[in-house]
């Protein structure tokens, strides 16, 4: 089936570093997602993309959708102790194919 | 309600019981997903209501698993005769007209077997 692959797995980072993770699939995907999953909490929206090529920022957040629609990147600018959590990609086939996770942890 | 809603928070579960877990969506949400997130993994799809409708239950793992939404608004996913390896964090998020990037998700349901 169709598969997501995100690297890096975990990440361990100072405080107001910049951070970047990826996202790529074997398989086209029209929509990316990226989430954040907090402890005991659903993954929340953080940024969607549409259209390949596409470059979007929700804040200090900045995403990409790779020009052959396989692969996703999202950076973070200037981390911050409450950016630790759980990222994923998702890709939109009318149900939504999630990444394994990158896990991110900022020391003060 | 303001979010989604599940319960029970936490289920520990023997081995063989059967066990059901509840989402309350966000009031007129028509869309309602099931996923299952295993320890250390992303969510996985389960499956998929419109309304009363069960449009796709493609992602349930076996026969055990049964969900319903016999009204349209709460849901039920019912594991029977569970096994270790049903030990999970159930997710259920709704969304508006099925419009994916409107997908709001509960907090979870975290089932434990032993």
């Amino acid at each position: 089936g169709q598969q997501l692959n995100q690297s890096p797995q975990s990440m361990f980072i100072q405080e107001g570093e910049d951070v970047s993770m990826n996202c790529t699939s074997s398989s086209i995907f029209n929509t990316w997602l990226w989430y954040k999953q907090d402890p005991g909490e659903g993954p929340v929206l953080l940024i969607a993309l549409y259209k390949a090529g596409e470059l979007t920022s929700n804040g200090r957040l900045t995403a990409q959708f790779g020009i052959t629609r396989k692969d996703s990147f999202l950076n973070i600018s200037a981390s911050i102790p409450s950016d630790v959590g759980i990222y994923f990609c998702a890709g939109n086939t009318g149900k939504l194919i999630f990444g394994q996770g990158t896990t991110l942890q900022v020391k003060p | 309600g303001a979010g989604v809603s599940q319960s029970p928070r936490y289920k520990v579960a023997k081995r063989g019981q059967d066990v059901a877990l509840r989402c309350d969506p966000i009031s007129g949400h028509v869309s309602l997903f099931w996923y299952q997130q295993a320890l250390g993994q992303g969510p996985e799809f389960l499956t998929y209501f419109q309304n009363e409708a069960q449009l796709d239950k493609s992602g349930l793992p076996s026969d055990r698993f049964f969900a319903e939404r016999p009204e349209g608004s709460v849901s039920t996913l019912k594991i029977q005769r569970t096994q270790q390896e049903d030990s999970a964090v159930y997710l259920c998020a709704s969304s508006s007209q099925g419009i994916i990037e409107k997908l709001f998700f509960g907090s979870g349901t975290q089932l434990s077997v032993l």
